[in-house]
Formats: C-alpha cells, sequence, structure tokens
C-alpha cells in the first residue's frame, strides 16, 4: 500500500500569502492518479486538482497543483479567507486509493 | 443539480449491521464508477470501497474485507454500503462519492453518521 505524508501538519499564514503544501509518497504514483481535497468544517471535501495538475470545475486560478514521481505540490499563490481549511492528497493504485494525514492551513 | 445523498446512518451495538444508502440525481448514475469514503471524528479520510459503472469490479479497503458489501441499482441511481460485524472503530461519517474521468472524486454526498457504541 502506497503511504501518503503530508506536511506541515499545520501551516499558519495569513490572506494574501502564498501556501505551499506538500504530499510525498512512499512509493512512485502515476501523475495521472494525484489528487488534492479541501475540507471545511462540517463540510464534505471538495476536489480541488486532478491529474496532479489540473484544477477541477469552477477551482479558481490562484490553486495549482505540481510534482512527479513522489512529491508532489499544492501551491496557493494568494490567499483569501475562505481558502482557510484541511486539505488532502489522494493516490490511486492496484484498485485502492489512500489518502494523506492532512495539512491545515490556519490563519495566523 | 448533480447531487448525492446519503441515508442510513445511526447507532448500532458492537457486532451489529447497517446498511447505508446513497441516491444520485442530476447526472447518468449508470456511466460512473461510484465510491465509499469514511472520516471517523477529528479525523483524516479513508477510502472504504468502490464499485464499477456495471457493479463488476468491487474492490475494499482491508480493514473492511469480509465484513461491508458494496452494491448498487441503477434503475434506483442508488448506492448501497451493507456493514456487518460492526466495531468501534467503525465509527465515522460515511460520503459516497463519484469517481471523474481521472481517479479522483469530483462529486461528493454531504455525509451520514454511523456510531457503534454499546
Amino acid at each position: 500500500e502506497i503511504v501518503l505524508t503530508q506536511s506541515p501538519g499545520t501551516l499558519s499564514l495569513s490572506p494574501g500569502e502564498r501556501a505551499t503544501l506538500s504530499c510525498r509518497a512512499s512509493q512512485s504514483v502515476s501523475s495521472s492518479y494525484l489528487a488534492w481535497y479541501q475540507q471545511k468544517p462540517g463540510q464534505a471535501p471538495r476536489l480541488l486538482i486532478y491529474g496532479a495538475s489540473s484544477r477541477a470545475t469552477g477551482i479558481p486560478d490562484r490553486f495549482s497543483g505540481s510534482g512527479s514521481g513522489t512529491d508532489f505540490t499544492l501551491t496557493i499563490s494568494r490567499l483569501e479567507p475562505e481558502d482557510f481549511a484541511v486539505y488532502y492528497c489522494q493516490q490511486y493504485g492496484s484498485s485502492q486509493y489512500t489518502f494523506g494525514q492532512g495539512t491545515k492551513l490556519e490563519i495566523k | 443539480e448533480v447531487q448525492l445523498v446519503e441515508s442510513g446512518g445511526g447507532l448500532v451495538k458492537p457486532g451489529g449491521s447497517l446498511r447505508l444508502s446513497c441516491a444520485a440525481s442530476g447526472f447518468t448514475f449508470s456511466s460512473y464508477s461510484m465510491n465509499w469514503v469514511r472520516q471517523a471524528p477529528g479525523k483524516g479520510l479513508e477510502w472504504v470501497s468502490s464499485i464499477s459503472s456495471s457493479s463488476s469490479y468491487i474492490y475494499y479497503a482491508d480493514s473492511v474485507k469480509g465484513r461491508f458489501t458494496i452494491s448498487r441499482d441503477n434503475a434506483k441511481n442508488s448506492l448501497y454500503l451493507q456493514m456487518n460485524s460492526l466495531r468501534a472503530e467503525d465509527t465515522a461519517v460515511y460520503y459516497c462519492a463519484r469517481r471523474s474521468g481521472y481517479p479522483a472524486f469530483d462529486i461528493w454526498g454531504q455525509g451520514t453518521m454511523v456510531t457503534v457504541s454499546s
């Protein structure tokens, strides 16, 4: 089973700043099979990025994804107040899905 | 409007059973693989099970294999999760989610809470 490790666990930033979230896999992941989600308290997750770098429908262009192999990154270029949430990466392989443990993005 | 609505959650004793349902609307349900994902209180997301559009392919996480059964009824636009031999560690919000063309979940329900406790 591929394990995804997200860092940092918590990221404290201010609106307008740039956020960089990391997702590292225990073995190589196909870029086509790496996704990112945002979850706010009491809500279901929302798909942000699929295929490592493609934005889902309706996602603002301040969100971008990059990476390959075992290292992937979600970048939020200029934080808006509504961006403070928990972010998860997810991979698919061998007919199984796994999620990272999440990064909490909080207001500094 | 594309929508998934879960139901069937509740309080059940350890060793008991529960059947979750997920009603789909606003899209051609029979064309999509579907999934169940759970989230224990205060914890992260855990994929539980997936089923292909025609039910030909079914997969489970090791943590539920042999106890949970996923199924679907395309005529009723519905997804199900039969949960048997429930344990305290199965306590979670259970979400149904649609798989997009890529292996990512683009539509999620609001979730239904399952509590396993004596």
